[in-house]
Formats: structure tokens, C-alpha cells, sequence
């Protein structure tokens, strides 16, 4: 079955930078792209960007552009998120999330939350 | 503010049948097909959605529709393990972007 498994929980300083993991199984992994969406303490989603696996385009949200550097390892099936110059706004639960191109998200990462603070 | 707008929140008696909107344009949901994401006490996402196809191990009374720019989920017989918080989303063309709704409290009275 598909799963998608993120790494821990983090704790960074304002200022850092901190890289989530996402472990893909279950499928072929360069045949979907992966989606990065974050949520903070009582809000809604918000989408950061995309990344196919197989030839390495990105797409970035305009908010992150700068900020944000998307990986992914296909040998291993792993997908990475980079977010720098970490803010207290950024703490949120960062979740990754399997799509056919333009399709809806069909998978989603169990969440890994990044609290940012001094 | 959301690209995406739906309810706030929606209540309902178990068995009873509610209808969950989300309305946005010709952009995106006039474009792409919509998913719907199941959210219980801020806990991990499920699809119960996926374009017209319900996802394998969602009950059956989860239903799905659009029509021009809105799209709908509909809980046909609300059950009290319902409850959660619904979002929908979909490509957009013009923002290059997946957009969401605000969500959906589902309450079951």
C-alpha cells in the first residue's frame, strides 16, 4: 500500500534552516509528483510547492520563493524540504502529499511539526 | 483568504445528510477535478475524495459532485466518527498553484 513517512518533530532558532524528510513506498516513486503543505496551530492548509521526482522540475509557491529548496532522492525514495531563515510564523506541521500532476492529492505524510522559537 | 471558499461550519443528527460546498471559478475548479481532505482533531489528513473516485476504505456515504465552479461533498447518513474538519482543494491555472479552501467544521449534534 502507499505510504508516505516523514520524519521527526523539530526544534530550531529563529534564523535556521530545517530539512524534512518523506519516505515514499508502495509505488513507483518517480511516477507522482510530491507536494509540500504546511498547517499552523488552528488554521487551514497552505500550499508551499511541488516536485516531480523523475525529472526534477519545482514549482514554488510565491510566498516561499527564496526560502524553500525541494530534494528528492530516487535511488531511496526520499523526498526533502529545505525552508530557511526560519521565523516563529513558520512554526506549523509540514506535511508531504503524492499527486498526478495537476490531479488531486491522493496521499498524504502523517505531518512533522517544526516549532521555531528562541 | 483562501482561493477556495467554503463553510465555515455544518451540523447534523446522526443519519441525517450533509452537503459540503466549495465554490471557486473558472480557474480551478472549472478546470480540475477537486479533492477532499478529512481532518479529526487537527490530527493527520485523509483523502475522502479523490477527483470522482472514493478512495479504497471510505464508506460509501461519502459522495462527491461539480458542477461548473463549485464542488460538493456530500455525508449521506452522518455518522458521530464524522466529525472533522473538511477542506477541498484543486489545481489553479492562473496562480500556478494548488489552492485550498478555509475547511469545514463538520459537527454531529
Amino acid at each position: 500500500q502507499v505510504q508516505l513517512v516523514q520524519s521527526g518533530a523539530e526544534v530550531k532558532k529563529p534564523g535556521a534552516s530545517v530539512k524534512v524528510s518523506c519516505k515514499a513506498s508502495g509505488y513507483t516513486f518517480t511516477s507522482y509528483d510530491i507536494n509540500w503543505v504546511r498547517q499552523a496551530t488552528g488554521q487551514g492548509l497552505e500550499w508551499m510547492g511541488w516536485m516531480n521526482p523523475n525529472s526534477g522540475n519545482t514549482g514554488y509557491a510565491q510566498r516561499f520563493q527564496g526560502r524553500v529548496t525541494f530534494t528528492t532522492n530516487t535511488s531511496i525514495s526520499i523526498a526533502q524540504m529545505e525552508l530557511s531563515s526560519l521565523i516563529s510564523e513558520d512554526t506549523a506541521v509540514y506535511y508531504c502529499a503524492r499527486a498526478d500532476g495537476h490531479n488531486s492529492v491522493d496521499y498524504w505524510g502523517q505531518g512533522t511539526l517544526v516549532t521555531v522559537s528562541s | 483568504q483562501s482561493a477556495l471558499t467554503q463553510e465555515a461550519s455544518v451540523s447534523g443528527t446522526v443519519g441525517q445528510k450533509v452537503t459540503l460546498s466549495c465554490i471557486g471559478n473558472n480557474n480551478n475548479i472549472g478546470r480540475y477535478a477537486v479533492g477532499w481532505y478529512q481532518q479529526i482533531s487537527h490530527g493527520a489528513l485523509k483523502t475522502v475524495m479523490f477527483g470522482n473516485s472514493l478512495p479504497s476504505g471510505i464508506p460509501d456515504r461519502f459522495s462527491g459532485s461539480k458542477s461548473g465552479t463549485t464542488a460538493s461533498l456530500t455525508i449521506s447518513g452522518l455518522q458521530p466518527e464524522d466529525e472533522a474538519d473538511y477542506y477541498c482543494s484543486t489545481w489553479d491555472y492562473s496562480l500556478s498553484a494548488r489552492v485550498f479552501g478555509g475547511g469545514t467544521k463538520v459537527t454531529v449534534l
